[in-house]
């Protein structure tokens, strides 16, 4: 199974560009990393998935390198409202992935 | 697009009571999936039915179960509610087939059991 590792919580404040980098040594060769985004009482919500290289979409840009072994997460210009929890998911094994893993609090100060 | 809608959205039950949750997923989602989420804690995987069946299944006891409706709908059943029950309860679904598509969650069910 490709577990990942996270920080347990990161600090920034507003304006700031914040990078959550996520560690998964074992993924296979069909896995993709995703990564979601919770709020305190809510579902988590999809942010973005890549397999390779460099995705980009509105709210935030996934960097993987080329052995795919980590992968950071990119938020510019963070502002109050994207204070959450961050969760990196891989699938395992080209199948979809289903454990989540602690996460990472990311705290926006003013 | 409606979203995935739970119900209740807030539960109180006594220890030993027996709970059923309720999810309808996005319109031709045909996966379902369970989490549950302790307060303060990282979600654990319950349950994935898929086309009606039981895909996967979380390391949770029997009195955990549930099941798909064939308009794809689920519920989640608790049986002998114990205290460390008292979660946040989600519900994700997926469309057929898309083994990488994101899960859609909805807002879930608070369930505090006293």
């Amino acid at each position: 199974l490709a577990k990942t590792t996270q920080p347990i919580s990161m600090d920034s404040y507003e304006g700031q560009e914040v990078n959550i980098t996520c560690s998964h040594n074992n993924i296979a060769t069909n896995d993709y990393i995703t990564w979601y985004q919770q709020f305190p009482s809510q579902g988590p919500r999809f942010i973005i998935q890549g397999y390779k290289t460099k995705v980009t979409n509105e709210v935030a840009s996934l960097f993987i390198p080329a052995d795919r072994k980590s992968s950071t997460l990119s938020l510019p210009r963070v502002s109050l409202s994207d204070t959450a929890v961050y969760y990196c998911l891989v699938g395992e094994k080209g199948r979809r992935a289903l454990t989540f893993g602690s996460g990472t609090r990311l705290q926006v100060q003013p | 697009e409606a979203g995935v809608t739970q119900s209740p959205t807030h539960l109180i039950k006594t220890r030993g009571q027996q709970v059923t949750l309720r999810c309808s997923p996005i319109s031709g989602h045909t996966s379902v999936y369970w989490y549950q989420q302790a307060l303060g804690l990282g979600l654990q995987f319950l349950l994935w039915y898929d086309e009606g069946e039981e895909r996967n299944r979380g390391n949770f006891p029997p009195r955990f179960s549930g099941r798909q409706f064939p308009n794809y709908s689920s519920e989640l059943n608790v049986n002998a509610l114990e205290l460390e029950d008292s979660a946040l309860y989600l519900c994700a679904s997926s469309p057929r087939g898309a083994e990488n598509s994101p899960l859609h969650f909805g807002n879930g069910t608070r369930l505090t059991v006293t």
